[in-house]
């Protein structure tokens, strides 16, 4: 079992619409967790970062992390083209020292049709 | 601007050369990473650096070096021991006290 699996989509909505994405993990040892948006043949940026279960809403986008089902989702409400990105969700954990091993989904491809 | 730099955007690489791909940062960070990006693998850590003179493998390391001779420059040279170099190059670093990471914008390696 991978220790984090997300669904690599394609995922296409129309705009206006709400979208889920999710990520499962296997590891209980996994703290921190982010998503990151990365437009095409750009590097990753930071969206949104959590560490504790429940819910942290940021603009149109909300992160919802439950670590008792070790699921994580991202949902963007009124989504817009500008959304037409690869969503990454990540995870750390502490690895000695002042290290935090860092752990990638394998991203869901998302387009937003106008 | 405090942000990553990477170069060059794009790099060709021969059959049996040694290319280095630069990274640099004005952030302050003290922990720097490569990652390799592949299409359906997601990223992939190559070396990270948590201090200067100082650098540990990644999960795919053959094939690579580092080095980390200044706080804010972390190059990467791929070898002509790494088979199978094509792929998007990924640097990251963090600060200590933080658990994320930030991004480059990559560079891309393409094999001739």
């Amino acid at each position: 079992q991978k220790e984090v699996e997300q669904d690599p989509g394609p995922l296409s909505v129309p705009e206006g619409a709400i979208v889920s994405l999710n990520c499962t993990y296997s590891n209980s040892a996994f703290q921190y967790f982010m998503w990151y948006r990365q437009y095409s043949r750009k590097g990753p940026e930071l969206l949104m970062y959590t560490y504790s279960s429940g819910n942290k809403e940021d603009g149109r986008f909300t992160a919802q992390v439950d670590k008792s089902s070790k699921y994580i989702s991202l949902f963007i409400r009124d989504s817009q083209p500008s959304d037409s990105a690869t969503y990454l969700c990540a995870m750390s954990m502490w690895s000695g020292g002042s290290n935090y091993k860092l752990t990638f989904g394998k991203g869901t491809l998302l387009t937003v049709n106008p | 601007d405090g942000g990553i730099t990477q170069s060059p955007k794009y790099l060709f690489r021969k059959e049996g050369q040694n290319v280095t791909l630069s990274c640099e940062q004005n952030l302050n960070h003290d922990a720097m990473y490569w990652y390799r990006q592949d299409p359906g693998q997601g990223l992939r850590l190559i070396y990270y650096s948590q201090i200067v003179n100082d650098f540990q493998k990644g999960d795919i390391a053959e094939g690579y070096s580092v080095s980390r001779e200044k706080k804010e420059s972390f190059p990467l040279t791929v070898t002509s021991a790494q088979k199978n170099p094509t792929a998007f190059y990924l640097c990251a670093s963090s600060s200590s006290e933080r658990e994320t990471q930030y991004f480059g914008p990559g560079t891309r390696l393409l094999v001739l």
